[in-house]
């Protein structure tokens, strides 16, 4: 079945420091691939998205480039603030039999406290 | 254009009781999902609703159940309360952008069931 792993934090880095969360994925086909990011009491907001191979989604200096040969879908961020600090969601959605891509798989979360 | 509302935010519920959550999607987006989300299980899918029709299921007990109205609102009701359903339940509203489905989250529906 289709599963999404993602390294599981928290992560703590000082302001100003490079971000890569590492996100693996198992999918029969060619899913997207989505990040998300969860505020503290807050909904999950669509951060980037990448729907075939090689495509690189962007958002807010944040990038993750769709890797079919590794699976891997890791998000980066050259440059991280204090603003950034939250959960974030890998995820991937695949057309079931019925068409649909309605259903989203995530992964666990990677929690990042940004210190100042 | 206005977010997923969903309502209410926080609910307080007994256990063997039943609940029922609503959601209200995105202008002119026609599909609702919705996911429980939970410190040990994570963010797990519930079922999606496509113009009043359950589309998609994920594996839950049939204590869980929804539907969709024609104005694209949706509920989902729990019957039978238990102390593991204890959660946060998030709507999804949906549109096609490029090709692929981008799911647009509410706030979420805090339910404690004691």
């Amino acid at each position: 079945g289709n599963s999404v792993t993602q390294m599981e934090g928290p992560v703590t880095l000082s302001e100003e420091a490079f971000l890569t969360i590492n996100c693996t994925y198992t999918a029969t086909g060619y899913p997207s691939l989505f990040w998300y990011v969860q505020y503290p009491g807050e909904g999950l907001q669509l951060l980037l998205k990448a729907t075939k191979a090689d495509d690189k989604g962007s958002n807010k200096g944040f990038e993750a480039t769709y890797r079919k040969e590794t699976t891997s879908f890791h998000l980066e961020k050259g440059s991280v603030q204090v603003s950034d600090s939250a959960v974030y969601f890998c995820a991937l959605s695949a057309t079931n039999y019925g068409g649909s891509q309605g259903n989203l798989i995530f992964g666990k979360g990677t929690k990042l406290s940004v210190k100042p | 254009k206005a977010g997923v509302t969903q309502t209410p935010r926080y609910l307080i519920k007994t256990r063997g009781q039943q609940v029922t959550l609503s959601c209200s999607p995105i202008s002119g987006h026609r599909s609702v999902s919705w996911y429980q989300q939970t410190p040990g299980q994570g963010l797990q899918f519930l079922f999606e609703y496509f113009s009043e029709t359950q589309r998609n299921k994920g594996n839950f007990p049939g204590r869980f159940s929804g539907r969709q109205f024609s104005n694209s609102r949706s509920e989902m009701n729990v019957s039978t309360l238990e102390l593991g359903d204890s959660a946060l339940y998030l709507c999804a509203s949906s549109m096609i952008i490029a090709g692929s489905y981008e799911q647009y989250f509410g706030p979420g529906t805090r339910l404690t069931v004691t």
